[in-house]
């Protein structure tokens, strides 16, 4: 059974930074692309950045790009976020989700976790 | 940016009824089109990719079409368990969601 779980969420101030994993299980993580995906509390969704099977290809929304750091770490089945200068406006509860296919990336996504709030507040 | 607007905002239908959701996107994303359903305290669940192809075990009362800047989500008819919030996607240019249309019981 596929699974990911999200980590690492809380209360953060203004300017801080915090760090996202995601644990994988279920499949064979190296072979998929995997992304972040964001939802603010009562709001729509928001993707967030993506990384290929083998981390070569990153590409981030221009909301966050520059002050996101997006990783993977196939020998650990994991996946993270690396979020700096947080703003206000970065609240949300932040989902990692699974490409559908293996190797090529599809942009669409298959498997999501459950989530995990990020709260940006002095 | 390719900007996705979802049509209406709110869909109010009894079960059994037909519901037909639209987005619209602001540019061609050809079929690179993707929806999705979210439950309150839920992910988002996968439906349906490439505009019209149903994802796994996903019931055939679930239809995508159009292609270019229209489509349409059509669910035959409603079940209790079909409630929800719907969003597309697009993956012809980035990515972007659209801001969603929530389906209530009448």
């Amino acid at each position: 059974e596929v699974q990911l779980v999200e980590s690492g969420g809380g209360l953060v101030q203004p300017g801080g930074s915090l760090r996202l994993s995601c644990a994988a299980s279920g499949f064979t993580f190296s072979s998929y692309s995997m992304n972040w995906v964001r939802q603010a509390p009562g709001k729509g969704l928001e993707w967030v950045s993506y990384i290929g099977s083998s981390g070569n290809t990153i590409y981030y929304a221009d909301s966050v790009k520059g002050r996101f750091t997006i990783s993977r770490d196939s020998a650990k089945n994991s996946l993270y976020l690396q979020m700096n200068s947080l703003r206000a406006e970065d609240t949300a509860v932040y989902y990692c989700a699974r490409d559908q296919r293996e190797w090529l990336g599809t942009y669409y996504f298959d498997y999501w976790g459950q989530g995990t709030l990020v709260t940006v507040s002095s | 940016e390719i900007v996705l607007t979802q049509s209406p905002g709110t869909l109010s239908l009894s079960p059994g009824e037909r519901a037909t959701l639209s987005c619209r996107a602001s540019q061609s994303v050809s079929s690179y089109l993707a929806w999705y359903q979210q439950k309150p305290g839920q992910p988002p669940r996968l439906l349906i990719y490439g505009a019209s192809s149903r994802a796994t075990g996903i019931p055939d009362r679930f239809t995508g079409s159009g292609s270019g800047t229209d489509f349409t989500l059509t669910i035959s008819r409603l079940e209790p368990e079909d409630f929800a919030v719907y969003y597309c996607q697009q993956y012809g240019s980035s990515l972007t969601f659209g801001g969603g249309t929530k389906v209530e019981i009448k």
